[in-house]
């Protein structure tokens, strides 16, 4: 069975940091594209960040560049999402979601979320 | 960056009817990269279209996608009480950002 664990949310003043985790199991996470997705309280789905097999390429959506920083660690098959220069927009919950083996699909797989707050 | 825009906002159909949701996108999207997802209070949303018109595994048949270009449909036959949800769509093409449409909510009437 797939699984993906979110762990690491909580609330932050605005301007502090934050690093998040998502633990994976039951597929081959070494060999399967990452990604982060947001939904503030109340609103839709929003891409944040993913991350290539390897570790050695990323991408942000405009909003996150330069505060956040997307990473893994293939042998703890874990993925990260590291969080500075926190705003009051970023209260979200953070989903890790990932297309499995294929780069080009759609996210089959995703975690239950955890809650950032960030209060100002 | 391709922007996804929704409609309707909110669906209010009884159980038994059929919803037929639309995404149009602001530039042309390659049939093979548009997804729609199911979300329910509380929970991860659930991929149920992929390449606009593919079940994902254990989607029922009454759901169903269609669509090319910049217009795209997601149609549920006929409304199961466990189908009242918000619904997404997604264009997840090679290139990021990955961008979701602002969702439709499918309410009991």
């Amino acid at each position: 069975e797939v699984q993906l664990v979110e762990s690491g949310g909580g609330l932050v003043q605005r301007g502090g940091s934050l690093r998040l985790s998502c633990a994976a199991s039951g597929f081959t996470f070494s060999n399967s594209w990452m990604h982060w997705v947001r939904q503030a309280p109340g609103k839709g789905l929003v891409w944040v960040s993913r991350i290539n097999t390897y570790g050695s390429s990323t991408n942000y959506a405009d909003f996150v560049k330069g505060r956040f920083t997307i990473s893994r660690d293939n042998a703890k098959n874990t993925l990260y999402l590291q969080m500075n220069s926190l705003r009051a927009e970023d209260t979200a919950v953070y989903y890790c979601a990932s297309p499995g083996g294929d780069p080009d699909y759609a996210f089959d797989y995703w975690g239950q979320g955890t809650l950032v707050t960030v209060s100002s | 960056e391709i922007v996804l825009t929704q409609s309707p906002g909110t669906l209010s159909l009884s159980p038994g009817e059929r919803a037929t949701l639309s995404c149009r996108a602001s530039q042309s999207v390659s049939s093979s990269y548009l997804a729609w997802y199911q979300q329910k209070p509380g929970r991860a949303p659930r991929l149920l279209i992929y390449g606009a018109s593919s079940r994902a595994t254990g989607i029922p048949d009454r759901f169903s996608g269609s669509g090319s270009g910049t217009d795209f449909t997601l149609t549920i036959s006929r409304l199961e009480p466990e189908d009242f949800a918000v619904y997404y769509c997604q264009q997840y093409g090679p290139s990021p950002p990955k961008t979701f449409g602002q969702g439709t909510k499918v309410e009991i009437k």
